[in-house]
Formats: C-alpha cells, structure tokens, sequence
C-alpha cells in the first residue's frame, strides 16, 4: 500500500443521490488532488488542494463539490450526478514547494457507477 | 498548455524478453519532470521511474530504464526481462518544474501491457 487510503471502493448511486467519496493520506503530506478517469482518457485533474487550501478547479461542474479539512483528509460530495460520470476517481497527494520532484502517490481509487 | 501522447494502446510481450513504451509530450518549458506510473487491475497506481529533465542521464530502476531525447520530447520506458507481474496499464506523465504549479501533472492515455508465457 502507498499510504493513501480511499472509502468506498465501489459506489452505485442514483442521480438524485448524495453520496460522498473520502480520501486519507499517512504520509505527512501537504497538497492534495482528486483525479476522474474514464476509459480511453487521459486522468483528468478535478481539484487540487494545498495546505488545505484549494488552488486549482479544473472548470468542474459543481455537482462535484471537494473539502479538505486538513492535510490528511479530503472529501468528494457528490449531488445530482449524471451516468456520463461513472468513473475510476482517484486521491492522490505529494509534497510541495517552490522546487523538487514532489511525485504524487495514489489511493486505489473508488469505482462510481451512477445509474 | 503541455500534453503528452502515448501513441500505443496495447502491448504485448513474452515473459524474459524486453518491451519498450513510447511516449512524446509538447511543451515549451525547458525545466520539467517526467514519470511513468504503473497501474495493475487492482488499479492502484504506482510510480515507477521519474527523470529530471536537466540531468542527461537517463534514470534507471533495476528492470526499467528511460530513453530520454529532450530535443525529440520523447520519453520511452523500456522494461527488461518482463515478468507476469509487470502487466498493468502504463502512464507517462510531465509536470513543470516552475514553482507554484502545485505538483500538476499531465497524463497521457495510458499503454496497456500484456505479457504472455
């Protein structure tokens, strides 16, 4: 395991549901992400935390809504979704600062079906 | 905006023998990283080797080393003596090197790899 835990693993819900996805990191970092993939596209990046702080919203429909409490944690609220959404959503999380490699680990993902 | 292309879907190769994956990416930027991560059907994405790409050398990680041509923007990972667990899908990513990109990485479509008996 590479210390980035995600809950729940598969998750089918209705368009009407509101579910939410988390993420937990162990590794003492401090930049946070959530990841969409689908089949036969590239990892698209929904959301980027640091510090806690959000510093990146790759236009997302805000059906998606994140939180991070802290370093450690962060959440996927899901509302209203669409079948178009059903995909692998990954939690990924690095160091970060003005330099360095800072490579990103990932949690296993949780597999959404939206029906 | 950088992207990155992995031109093959599908690999396959013979267990012992040796595979190499291609990758291109487009970027203006001279100061940027490079990795190639590793998902198995248990989808847990692993990185697997990373290049610098200010240093010449190319970076190595026992079975897997990197071709790596600046000029051409090509980075091929070539895995050697393949072993059933090496099959996954394989993803190149870049990420600038500039400050306040907070670790962004741009991934390409990935490179499904088979390896037979």
């Amino acid at each position: 395991e590479t210390g980035v835990t995600q809950t729940p693993r598969h998750l089918v819900m209705g368009m009407t549901n509101k579910k939410s996805l988390k993420c937990e990191q162990h590794l003492g970092h401090n930049a946070m992400y959530w990841y969409k993939q689908s089949a036969k596209k590239p990892l698209e990046l929904m959301f980027v935390y640091n510090f806690k702080e959000q510093t990146e919203n790759n236009s997302v429909p805000s059906r998606f809504s994140p939180e991070c409490p802290n370093s450690s944690h962060l959440f996927l609220h899901l509302h209203t979704l669409q079948p178009e959404d059903s995909a692998l959503y990954l939690c990924a999380s690095s160091l970060t600062g003005t330099s360095g490699l800072y490579e990103q680990y990932f949690g296993p993902g949780t597999r959404l079906t939206v029906t | 905006a950088q992207t990155v292309t992995q031109s093959q879907p599908e690999m396959s190769v013979q267990e012992a023998e040796t595979v190499t994956l291609s990758c291109t990416y487009d970027t203006s930027e001279s100061d940027y990283y490079l990795f190639w991560y590793k998902q198995p059907p248990s989808r847990q994405m692993i990185l697997v080797i990373r290049q610098e790409a200010y240093k010449q050398q190319n970076a190595t990680e026992n079975r897997f080393s990197v071709n790596f041509q600046k000029a051409a923007k090509s980075f091929s990972l070539k895995i050697s003596d393949s072993q059933l667990g090496d099959a996954a899908m394989y993803f190149c990513a870049y990420r600038s090197a500039r400050s306040g990109t907070a670790s962004k990485l741009t991934f390409g479509t990935g490179t499904r790899l088979q390896v037979t008996l």
